[in-house]
């Protein structure tokens, strides 16, 4: 199946700092990346839809400015936590279609956890 | 506004019983059902894909069901083992989402004894 790629796995920063993720298509294009969050003992959330060459699409009550988004190319999409706090500390998880597009199977990144302290 | 609820939230079962998770959804108009696993810290696994058409798919130990108009799903899996403890999620894919986000359920914490 279709490989996508999450790094880092685990990261730990500083309040008021930013952090980047970055998940990576690795044997297959991905025009879509969702970025998904994850709370102790909650399910996943959407919290945006990246897509290669335009802006990103938003969830309701997620902020933009906060959670910058780039899909650079085909194969990157990025997510950046701008000026972290402990509230943002989660497990934050990439997806992508599988090559038969969004119908399909989709394929999850390996997830990262972020703790902000 | 599409919710997945899944049933129960946690199950423990000693090695070799066959065992039942489930899944209901609120809005039928789904393109297809999807079953994970997720081990503790990790990424999601996808266990099972059942297109709206289909009415179940099979995977080695592994059987998922699908009735759409009742809002339904089941993943069976048969003669169980300790490497299954993991955290089983379902979700959807629906007609009206753009792009196809899954709606997932809040998962079922599977726990099997040796």
């Amino acid at each position: 199946g279709a490989v996508v790629s999450q790094h880092p796995s685990r990261v730990i920063c500083k309040s008021g700092t930013s952090v980047k993720i970055e998940c990576r298509s690795l044997d297959f294009q991905a025009t879509t990346m969702f970025w998904y969050r994850q709370f102790p003992k909650q399910s996943l959330m959407l919290m945006a839809t990246s897509n290669e060459g335009s802006k990103a699409t938003y969830e309701q009550g997620v902020e933009k400015d906060k959670f910058l988004i780039n899909h650079a190319s085909l194969t990157l999409s990025t997510l950046t936590v701008t000026s972290a706090h402990p509230e943002d500390s989660s497990f934050y998880i990439c997806s992508a279609p599988g090559q038969g597009g969004w119908k399909t199977e989709a394929f999850f990144g390996q997830g990262t956890r972020l703790t902000v302290v | 506004k599409q919710e997945v609820t899944q049933i129960p939230a946690a199950l423990s079962v000693p090695e070799g019983e066959n065992l039942v998770l489930n899944c209901s959804f609120t809005d039928s108009a789904i393109y297809n059902l999807q079953w994970f696993r997720q081990d503790p810290g990790k990424g999601l696994t996808s266990l099972l894909l059942i297109q709206s058409s289909q009415r179940e798919q099979t995977s080695g130990r592994l059987n998922a069901s699908l009735d759409k108009s009742s809002g339904r799903s089941t993943l069976y899996i048969a003669a169980s083992q300790p490497g299954d403890s993991a955290t089983y999620l379902c979700a959807v894919t629906g007609v009206s989402n753009q792009g196809g986000k899954l709606i997932f359920g809040q998962g079922t914490e599977l726990s099997v004894k040796p």
